[in-house]
């Protein structure tokens, strides 16, 4: 099945400074690669999402890279706010029935930014 | 935000005791899924549905059993609770149409079994 690692595990920065975390994924025929923040006491909250078909997808101060040749993806935060002190999962699915439609999670990524 | 609902967010119980945690959405999504979410805060899926009287299991065993009989409703239970199962446990669901599954997640149960 697939098998999606995710780097690093932990993850301080500055208020102000970028943050990137990166994730890896083994299956070829995953085509949707969403992420999830997961602030204390809440569940996961989708913030940005990427589909196979582009390589580079941006929302405000959040953008996604997809190397589907490399089979990794990666999560940029830049101008970092405490806010974002949150915990990080990628995920990546097939996306269709024959699947079960599965999100397969990467371990997480617990990110804080200090003042 | 999204519609999607869990109760209790927190219990707390002796072992040996029965337990069912609730999950509710109203959006009409027809796929629903349970993870476990352990300490080192990893997602494990453990049951899933794809719709009504549709109940899978997930990728890590689990002793506790789901049943959909509505839509809207897909609870977890487990017959005899043990401090083994204190963990948090998170409900999501999925819309039925299109090709991408974004999941949409409740706010949690936090059980713990003393």
């Amino acid at each position: 099945g697939e098998n999606v690692e995710q780097h690093p595990s932990t993850l301080s920065v500055q208020e102000g400074d970028s943050a990137v975390i990166k994730c890896t994924y083994s299956d070829s025929a995953s085509n949707y690669f969403p992420w999830y923040k997961q602030e204390l006491g809440k569940g996961p909250q989708l913030i940005i999402d990427i589909r196979s078909n582009v390589g580079e997808k941006k929302d405000q101060r959040i953008a996604v890279t997809l190397n589907k040749t490399a089979k990794h993806f990666s999560l940029h935060i830049t101008e970092t706010q405490p806010e974002d002190s949150a915990v990080y999962f990628c995920a990546a699915s097939k996306g269709h029935s024959n699947s079960g439609y599965a999100l397969n999670f990467g371990k997480g990524t617990s990110l804080l930014v200090t003042p | 935000e999204a519609d999607i609902y869990q109760t209790p967010r927190y219990l707390v119980i002796g072992t040996g005791k029965k337990i069912t945690l609730e999950c509710s959405q109203t959006m009409g999504h027809d796929k629903m899924y349970w993870y476990q979410q352990d300490p080192g805060m990893e997602l494990h899926l453990i049951h899933y549905s794809y719709g009504v009287n549709s109940t899978e299991k997930g990728d890590l065993s689990s002793e506790s059993t789901v049943s959909r009989i509505r839509t809207e409703h897909f609870p977890l239970t487990l017959e005899s609770a043990r401090p083994s199962h204190t963990s948090q446990y998170l409900c999501a669901s999925t819309p039925p149409t299109g090709v991408y599954n974004e999941q949409f997640f409740g706010p949690g149960t936090r059980l713990t079994v003393l």
